[in-house]
């Protein structure tokens, strides 16, 4: 079985610019959630998305956003990218039932 | 919110020694996760533990849930270069979320 895939796997944007990055789950997973990990720190939670309804928001700000599909794979969104938005972007796939998040590769994204 | 603290920051040992990384909270903790994210990598699951008191081993890595449900620690007994790694706790933040550590950097000298 594939696990988690995401896309790009590296990325390069300017300032003012917006981005996509795109995650798939373990297949038969329906949840999704999103991470911000900057350098030297922990994961930070984003967005969880189960059966494509919103489950839980962190604290982020509107310029983030996030969907997820029928075929439960998922974009994130960023909008008027900052310096600050620099960092490795982690999708982790859930059951929907389990505690258990399998983490994809990550987007490492370079906003210069 | 759930906050957890990790100590140390960094570990560098050598080969053949034991390692041991504390996870901490103010408040009571619902469950306690553990994660291993090797350089360049992304984390990987360990384990879970929800008891109070409850103690997990997996090979030679010992997992604590302590009696208060606010502390936990992950210990590895002879560690190997294989170890190499940054080690988070997390613990279920509310609507679903999971709140992390920042994580113990463990560095083996062979």
């Amino acid at each position: 079985d594939a696990g988690v895939t995401q896309s790009p796997t590296h990325l390069i944007k300017t300032r003012g610019q917006h981005v996509t990055l795109r995650c798939s789950p373990i297949s038969g997973h329906k949840s999704v959630s999103w991470y911000q990990q900057v350098l030297g720190q922990g994961p930070q939670f984003i967005f969880q998305y189960y059966e494509k309804e919103e489950r839980g928001r962190g604290n982020f700000p509107d310029r983030f956003s996030a969907r997820q599909f029928p075929n439960y794979s998922s974009e994130l969104n960023v909008n008027a990218l900052l310096l600050g938005d620099s960092a490795l972007y982690l999708c982790a796939s859930l059951t929907g039932t389990g505690y258990e998040q399998y983490f994809g590769p990550g987007t490492r994204l370079t906003v210069t | 919110g759930q906050q957890v603290m990790q100590i140390p920051q960094y570990q560098h040992v050598q080969e053949g020694e034991d390692f041991t990384t504390y996870c901490n909270s103010s408040t009571t903790l619902s469950n306690i996760q553990w994660y291993k994210q090797r350089p360049g990598g992304h984390p990987v699951f360990l384990i879970q533990l929800v008891k109070s008191g409850e103690v997990k081993k997996q090979k030679r890595l010992t997992f604590q849930f302590g009696e208060a449900k606010k502390n936990s620690s992950l210990h590895i007994t002879a560690t190997q270069t294989t170890d190499v790694g940054t080690y988070f706790c997390a613990t279920q933040g509310g609507s679903e979320k999971l709140v992390f550590g920042k994580g113990t950097k463990l560095t083996v000298n062979p």
